[in-house]
């Protein structure tokens, strides 16, 4: 079982309120990740970073903010809610890829978002 | 980039019988080929990988295959039960790549 957490696990606000998604894990990774995931299942990459003070955009272009103040958590902000944002959120992390070490991520268990 | 297709996107089949999901990729650099399966209302949990030196890997009921000429992999699921339905992702990285290029999800359903 990973040691990664996601709070809250559901969340139901009104349009155009401000909202951060946490996430924080005990495994000392470096690299950390944000997906969001569509009905269909889909996984988008929507932030991630290698470590503290870095962050990088993915391949799903989002309105959400990220930061990476300490190892080990890494906050999802939306400044301005909207109905589109309504989506599953999934945070990641994992030990920096290099020679004869897996990639492998670990996945919290994910924030459901719904904005009214 | 890489590219990870996954098929096919459902796969209904009867508890007991085997279920075997396929994905091919793109980038002949990628060398690391983790399988996850994602329950409802859980994140993805890692089931098996395989590295690019190996060909087979078997844990159980589960086993991974890889064919690096061909740049296909596949998961096959022996015996299935009930507890195997959820939704599957294979997924593909490569040393200093940002990190795992997912499929698109399959979706098992094991049939009583």
């Amino acid at each position: 079982e990973a040691d990664i957490y996601q709070t809250p696990r559901y969340l139901v606000i009104g349009t155009g309120k401000k909202i951060t998604l946490e996430c924080s894990q005990t495994m000392g990774h470096d690299k950390m990740y944000w997906y969001q995931q569509d009905p269909g299942m889909e996984l988008h990459l929507i932030h991630y970073s290698y470590g503290v003070n870095s962050t990088e955009k993915g391949d799903l272009s989002s309105e959400s903010t990220v930061s990476r103040i300490r190892t080990e958590h890494f906050p999802l902000t939306l400044e301005s809610a909207r109905p589109s944002h309504t989506s599953q959120y999934l945070c990641a992390s994992s030990v920096p890829a290099h020679a004869g070490a897996k990639d492998t991520q670990y996945f919290g268990p994910g924030t459901r978002l719904t904005v009214l | 980039g890489e590219n990870v297709e996954q098929h096919p996107s459902t796969l209904s089949v009867q508890e007991g019988d085997s279920a075997v999901i396929k994905c091919t990729y793109s980038d002949s650099a990628s060398n690391y080929f983790p399988w996850y399966k994602q329950e409802l209302g859980k994140g993805p949990q890692l089931i098996i990988d395989i590295r690019s030196n190996v060909g087979e890997k078997k844990d159980q009921r589960i086993a991974v295959t890889l064919n690096k000429t061909a740049k296909h992999f596949s998961l096959h699921i022996t015996e299935t039960q009930p507890e195997d339905s959820a939704v599957y992702f294979c997924a593909a990285s490569w040393f200093g790549a940002d990190g795992l290029t997912f499929g698109k999800g399959t979706h098992l359903i094991i049939q009583p």
